[in-house]
């Protein structure tokens, strides 16, 4: 069974531009989170996606939004991009749509802006 | 605002012998409880989880969970060079999305 597949793996992006990334899960889960990583802040939630539907959200601006499909993918888009988004983007899996579940993390893209 | 607590280490002890990484959390809604490793440059992987108070083994790891106390605690007997990495605790709640510590970094000395 494939695990979770975030691409493109790295990314070096310019100050203003936007990004896109994607995040396959494990086949038959339906819910996806986002998390963004920096070594200052740990691992801070972004949102999750079940069924297409954005269900939470953390304390993120609105520059960062996501979308699911209905075959469950999930993309993150970070519009003009600051300096300090420069981080480790992962997204983890789950089968339920509970907090009971475990999660599943991708490998992560890891973005640089310059 | 809901935290999850660890000492950020570094935590280093011998090979062989048992290391015991500690977490607190604030928001008594909390339900699920999740342990993950992380090797620098890697994604968390998850290790252990636990949802109902007392002791949860799974070979050389036992989480532990006290939720009057809101602590969870990961012990690794046996330790070996390969568990050397920053370990993650993190509180599932209502809201269905995990708050993580920023980890405990725990090396072993060969």
């Amino acid at each position: 069974k494939a695990g979770v597949t975030q691409t493109p793996r790295y990314l070096i992006k310019t100050r203003g531009q936007q990004v896109t990334l994607s995040c396959s899960p494990i086949s038959g889960h339906r819910s996806v989170s986002w998390y963004q990583q920096t070594p200052g802040q740990g691992l801070q939630f972004l949102f999750e996606y079940f069924s297409e539907t954005q269900r939470n959200k953390g304390n993120f601006p609105g520059r960062f939004s996501g979308r699911q499909f209905s075959n469950s993918r999930s993309e993150m888009n970070v519009s003009t991009l600051e300096l300090g988004d420069s981080a480790l983007y992962l997204c983890a899996s789950k089968g339920q749509g509970n907090s009971l579940t475990e999660a599943f993390f991708g490998q992560g893209t890891r973005l640089t802006v310059v | 605002q809901k935290e999850v607590e660890q000492n950020s280490g570094p935590l280093s002890v011998p090979e062989g012998a048992i290391a015991s990484l500690n977490c607190t959390y604030s928001d008594r809604g909390s339900q699920s409880f999740f342990w993950y490793r992380q090797y620098s440059g890697k994604s968390p992987e998850l290790i252990m989880f636990i949802y109902s108070n007392g002791d949860k083994e799974d070979g050389r790891f036992t989480a532990q969970l006290n939720k009057a106390s809101q602590y969870v605690s990961l012990l690794i007997r046996d330790s070996q060079p390969s568990d050397s990495a920053t370990y993650l605790c993190a509180a599932g709640g209502g809201a269905n999305n995990l708050f993580f510590g920023t980890g405990t970094r725990l090396t072993v000395i060969p």
